[in-house]
């Protein structure tokens, strides 16, 4: 079993670009969360998804979507890029309704805004 | 007031000892608590998640919660080099809600 995996590991993008996050979640999980962690910070949540809806949302911009394909995999898309965005961005994966006990965290996408 | 506080440290103990890492909340509504273990450029990994609260063991691992005082603690005995990580306190609501971490505890165990 694979675990959770991300791509890309690490990305450099200019201030006003559209970015492109992909998981893919452990065998068995149905649910896919977005986190985001600042250097020296906890992961914020962006928001969850479940059968391929949007389940849940952090205090996040609209500037931040996704979604959730049916074999479970999800892609997190940033529009017009801020300095501020720069971040570990984590996707995790758990099974609906068990999330505090399942969850699984992926290595994370280092996203580099210049 | 953050709604969930942690000492960023770094905390740096020797081989053995044993390490007492705290996180602090301010919502009520927290029912699940759980510790995450960060090792430097990777993913957290759940260590240990308890509901409401109480204490609960996993090898060197014990989780405390103390609601009434919006406390919760890990205690991880005979520390080991390997031990050396960021640790993140989160919570969540009864429905998985709201889920918040802790901004986490850099730890160094010396050998």
């Amino acid at each position: 079993d694979a675990g959770v995996t991300q791509s890309p590991t690490h990305l450099i993008k200019t201030r006003g670009q559209q970015v492109t996050l992909r998981c893919s979640p452990k065998s068995g999980h149905d649910t896919v969360s977005w986190y985001q962690q600042a250097l020296g910070q906890g992961p914020q949540f962006i928001f969850q998804y479940y059968e391929e809806e949007e389940r849940q949302r952090g205090n996040f911009p609209d500037r931040f979507s996704g979604h959730q394909f049916p074999n479970y995999s999800s892609e997190l898309n940033v529009n017009a890029l801020l300095l501020g965005d720069s971040a570990l961005y984590l996707c995790a994966s758990s099974h609906a309704g068990r999330l505090q006990e399942t969850q699984y965290f992926g290595p994370g996408t280092r996203l580099l805004v210049l | 007031q953050k709604e969930v506080e942690q000492d960023p440290g770094p905390l740096s103990v020797p081989e053995g000892a044993i390490v007492s890492l705290n996180c602090t909340y301010s919502n009520s509504a927290f029912q699940y608590f759980m510790w995450y273990r960060q090792y430097s450029r990777k993913g957290p990994e759940l260590l240990m998640y308890t509901y409401s609260s109480g204490n609960k063991e996993d090898g060197r691992f014990t989780a405390q919660v103390d609601k009434s005082s919006k406390y919760i603690s890990l205690f991880i005995r005979d520390s080991q080099p390997s031990d050396s990580a960021t640790y993140l306190c989160a919570m969540s609501d009864n429905y998985g809600q709201n889920f918040v971490f802790g901004p986490g505890t850099r730890l160094s165990v010396l050998p």
